[in-house]
């Protein structure tokens, strides 16, 4: 059972260009989330999706940030219009459900960085 | 707000012996904690985790304590080796919804 998937592992933009981040969930798994690691500090959660919809964006920046999970394919972090404060790793993580709606725990993908020049 | 927190940034131990690992926490809402280990340019792992209704989980080397009332976990892991070496992060959550992770602590294993 292969892991979660993401690409690409490294990114670089320049800024003011857009960067697309992928994820491919643990088979079996319908519940993605996206995390940032900025240099010397913990995961930020971003985005909690299902397929087709956004269930929890509460972390996510108002403008420029946008994330799907459509029913058929990877999930996508947009980041529009870069700027350097962008640089850092991103996770993907996902998680499936017991049939009493439980969650299990969350499995990270290797994580994309992306460097904003 | 930090809602979870790791005070300790690094904790060295010789091997063998036993790496303690503290997180404390100020929602009590939260009902459920983890314990991952990232190792650089990876993405964490989970190691071991707790419901709010225990105060006790063991696999292998690995046990987690809760303390409800201090509102503090921690992470046992004994007999330390050198490969236990990386940064360890307490995460939280509520609602089956987002994790909630402190700021990690790095563990060294020395020989």
């Amino acid at each position: 059972n292969a892991g979660v998937m993401q690409n690409p592992r490294h990114l670089v933009r320049r800024r003011g260009q857009e960067a697309r981040l992928r994820c491919s969930p643990m088979k079996g798994h319908s519940h993605v989330y996206w995390y940032r690691q900025l240099p010397e500090e913990g995961l930020k959660f971003m985005v909690y999706l299902q397929k087709e919809n956004i269930i929890d964006e509460s972390g996510m920046p108002k403008e420029r940030f946008s994330a799907e999970f459509p029913k058929e394919g990877p999930s996508i972090l947009r980041i529009q219009q870069v700027v350097r404060g962008d640089s850092a790793a991103y996770f993907c993580a996902s998680s499936q459900e017991t049939s009493t709606g439980y969650l299990y725990e969350q499995y990270f993908g290797p994580g994309t960085r992306l460097t904003v020049t | 707000d930090q809602q979870v927190k790791q005070n300790s940034p690094s904790l060295s131990v010789q091997e063998g012996r036993i790496s303690i690992l503290n997180c404390d926490y100020t929602n009590s809402m939260f009902d459920y904690f983890l314990w991952y280990k990232k190792y650089p340019a990876e993405g964490p792992t989970f190691l071991i985790s707790i419901s709010s209704i225990k105060d006790k989980n063991e696999d292998g080397r690995f046990t987690v304590f809760l303390n409800k009332s201090a509102k503090h976990l921690s992470l046992h892991i004994v007999p330390s080796q050198p490969g236990d070496s990386a940064v360890y992060f307490c995460a939280a959550r509520y609602n089956t919804d987002k994790l909630i992770f402190g700021t990690g602590t790095r563990l060294q294993v020395f020989p």
